[in-house]
């Protein structure tokens, strides 16, 4: 099947600094990229959509100056946390489209941001 | 405000036996569901679909269910295996076709036993 790279798995940073997560789609050409959130025990929620060549378009309530996302080609989309503070802590992951049908979306295998 | 809810955060089955995740969801403009199963350190994968035009929609070991009028769902596995232990996620889509956009219920842990 269809193949989402994300990268770093894991991260450690210090409250301040900026921390960038890759999606990409490695067989496929994937015009839109969705960015999902998962705090403990709680479900994915969606908090933008990452569309190829313009703006993302953010979820109510996300900040999109705090959470930068830019999709420069058709097999990538980055994710960008600013100034990351304790409360950004949490899973993020990536899905992508291979065509059309939600069957086709893929996720990527998730990054574990910890913020000290 | 949680859409899509599954109540059960694990179950617990043994091998052979039925494993039923059930979840419930409160927008009545969703019209497709899917389930999908997470191992630890991957990301979700595909697992069953349904429209909401079905009630049910069986594809090997695994059938979902659908209520409309209950809004609710369920995943029936059988028989189970120690290999579908997992957490399962549903999700719900609509009202906006198929842009992508899914709501996610938190999850449920299943672990079967040999």
């Amino acid at each position: 099947g269809a193949v989402v790279s994300q990268h770093p798995s894991r991260v450690i940073c210090k409250s301040g600094t900026s921390v960038k997560i890759e999606c990409r789609s490695l067989d496929f050409q994937a015009t839109t990229m969705f960015w999902y959130r998962q705090f403990p025990k709680q479900s994915l929620m969606l908090m933008a959509t990452s569309n190829e060549g313009s703006k993302a378009t953010y979820e109510q309530g996300v900040e999109k100056d705090k959470f930068l996302i830019n999709h420069a080609s058709l097999t990538l989309s980055t994710l960008t946390v600013t100034s990351a503070h304790p409360e950004d802590s949490s899973f993020y992951i990536c899905s992508a489209g291979a065509g059309g049908r939600l069957e086709k979306l893929f996720f990527g295998s998730g990054t574990q941001l910890s913020v000290l | 405000d949680q859409q899509v809810k599954q109540n059960s955060p694990s179950l617990s089955v043994q091998e052979g036996r039925i494993s039923i995740l059930n979840c419930d969801y409160t927008n009545s403009m969703f019209d497709y569901f899917l389930w999908y199963k997470k191992y630890p350190a991957e990301g979700p994968t595909f697992l069953i679909s349904i429209s909401s035009i079905k009630d049910k929609n069986e594809d090997g070991r695994f059938t979902v269910f659908l209520n409309k009028s209950a809004k609710h769902l369920s995943l029936h596995i059988v028989p189970s295996q120690p290999g579908d232990s997992a957490v399962y996620f549903c999700a719900a889509s609509g009202g906006s076709g198929n842009t992508g956009k899914l709501i996610f219920g938190q999850g449920t842990t299943l672990q079967v036993k040999p």
